[in-house]
């Protein structure tokens, strides 16, 4: 089945340092990923929405200089937290849509996760 | 604005029970809703699919309903297991924005 993966699992950084988390589709192209924020014991939350090549769509509340997402091809997103504050700390987690068999239906796939701490 | 409500938001049931998931969404003009299995600190999992038009999905040990006009849904396990322990999340994708909205949860524990 198609494959989401994000790099790194988990990592820990200090205050005002910048982390960047990658998301690739490995078995499909994906012309749509969405990054997902998800606080301890509370629901996935969307982020943003890319879409490869154009500048990505921001949900209300989330800071588009901040969250910097860059949808450079098919098979990669990154989302880097510049600047990163403890109340940043959380799950993200990636998702990507895209067909896995010419001519098959768009599904959307997800990644494991990262798990970001800021201290 | 779509909202998706879960209940029960935890359940704990003894090995071998079958038991009953919800999950309620305010927008009935959905294009489809699926449901997610996610373990402590991991990704989701997909289990099942529901497209607007139809009324259920199965697979396995697990049944899906929905029924749009009310806007609700439910996910039936039969025979639960302790490998069933998760947390279970509906989500709801609008027919207009086509991206998902996720509702809160359900912790299900199920033991021995």
């Amino acid at each position: 089945g198609a494959v989401v993966s994000q790099h790194p699992s988990r990592v820990i950084c200090k205050s005002g340092t910048s982390v960047k988390i990658e998301c690739r589709s490995l078995d499909f192209q994906a012309t749509t990923m969405f990054w997902y924020r998800q606080f301890p014991k509370q629901s996935l939350m969307l982020m943003a929405t890319s879409n490869e090549g154009s500048k990505a769509t921001y949900e209300q509340g989330v800071e588009k200089d901040k969250f910097l997402i860059n949808h450079a091809s098919l098979t990669l997103s990154t989302l880097t937290v510049t600047s990163a504050h403890p109340e940043d700390s959380s799950f993200y987690i990636c998702s990507a849509r895209g067909a896995i068999r010419r001519g098959g239906s768009y599904e959307q796939y997800f990644g494991p996760g990262t798990r970001l701490t800021v201290t | 604005k779509q909202e998706v409500t879960q209940i029960p938001a935890a359940l704990s049931v003894p090995e071998g029970e079958n038991l009953v998931l919800n999950c309620s969404f305010t927008d009935s003009a959905i294009y489809n809703l699926q449901w997610f299995r996610q373990d402590p600190g991991k990704g989701l999992t997909s289990l099942l699919l529901i497209q607007s038009s139809q009324r259920e999905q199965t697979s396995g040990r697990l049944n899906a309903s929905l029924d749009k006009s009310s806007g609700r849904s439910t996910l039936y396990i039969a025979a639960s297991q302790p490998g069933d322990s998760a947390t279970y999340l509906c989500a709801v994708k609008d027919g207009t924005a086509s991206k998902l909205t996720f509702g809160t949860g359900t912790r299900l524990q199920v033991t021995l």
